[in-house]
């Protein structure tokens, strides 16, 4: 079956634009989580989405990162007004059910914000 | 503040060698992650540990989790070209997984 996707692969954007980033969970996951990997860095959490719930969103950086899931489903991330420390690999993973399961990542969308 | 702290950052070595990555946190974990990552990919899942002092072996790598699951460490038989990349460790902090910053693992022939 498919693994979690997500596109662009790859994203060029000035500063002070807005980016969308997309991401396809594996069909049947519930949860769906989006992490930023900056270079030498480990994965930091940004938002968590579980079922129906209202989403965590503890780990966003500032109010210019917001994200939404559509029904149940696909997810996207938005960046307003980017930055050039923005810059990074954003990643989303998918699980079965909640916290504790294993995690699927997708391939990652690298941003460069110049 | 960075929860889980990784050592070494990078680690260089040649085929046939043994090596130990270390995992180690102030805070406890209900349970604690071990991910490979090549370049370009996400990271794959290698093992979850749950209890104090459980060890876990896959292949060539074996996995401990310690006693008090503040730490863990990933240990590498005979390492290969193959085992290349990037090593994270991840603890489960309440529905977040905390991730420390990896150990790139360098194996050459």
């Amino acid at each position: 079956g498919a693994g979690v996707s997500q596109s662009p692969s790859n994203k060029v954007t000035e500063k002070g634009k807005d980016v969308e980033l997309r991401c396809d969970p594996i069909s049947g996951h519930t949860a769906l989580y989006w992490y930023r990997q900056s270079l030498g860095q480990g994965l930091e959490f940004l938002i968590y989405f579980q079922g129906n719930s209202a989403p965590d969103k503890s780990g966003l950086p500032s109010d210019r990162f917001s994200a939404e899931r559509t029904g149940g489903s696909v997810s996207t991330l938005t960046i307003q007004r980017t930055q050039q420390e923005d810059s990074a690999v954003y990643l989303c993973a998918s699980s079965l059910r909640s916290a504790g399961y294993e995690q699927y990542f997708g391939p990652g969308t690298r941003l460069t914000v110049t | 503040t960075q929860l889980l702290e990784q050592s070494p950052q990078f680690l260089s070595i040649q085929e046939g060698e043994n090596l130990t990555v270390y995992c180690n946190s102030s805070s406890v974990f209900s349970s604690l992650q071990w991910y490979r990552q090549e370049p370009g990919e996400g990271p794959v899942l290698l093992v979850t540990v749950v209890t104090g002092g459980e060890v876990k072996k896959l292949k060539r790598l074996t996995f401990q989790f310690g006693d008090a699951r503040k730490d863990s460490s990933l240990h590498i038989t005979a390492a290969q070209p193959g085992d290349t990349g990037l090593y994270l460790c991840a603890g489960q902090y309440g529905t977040a997984l905390i991730f420390g910053k990896g150990t790139t693992l360098s194996v050459s022939s």
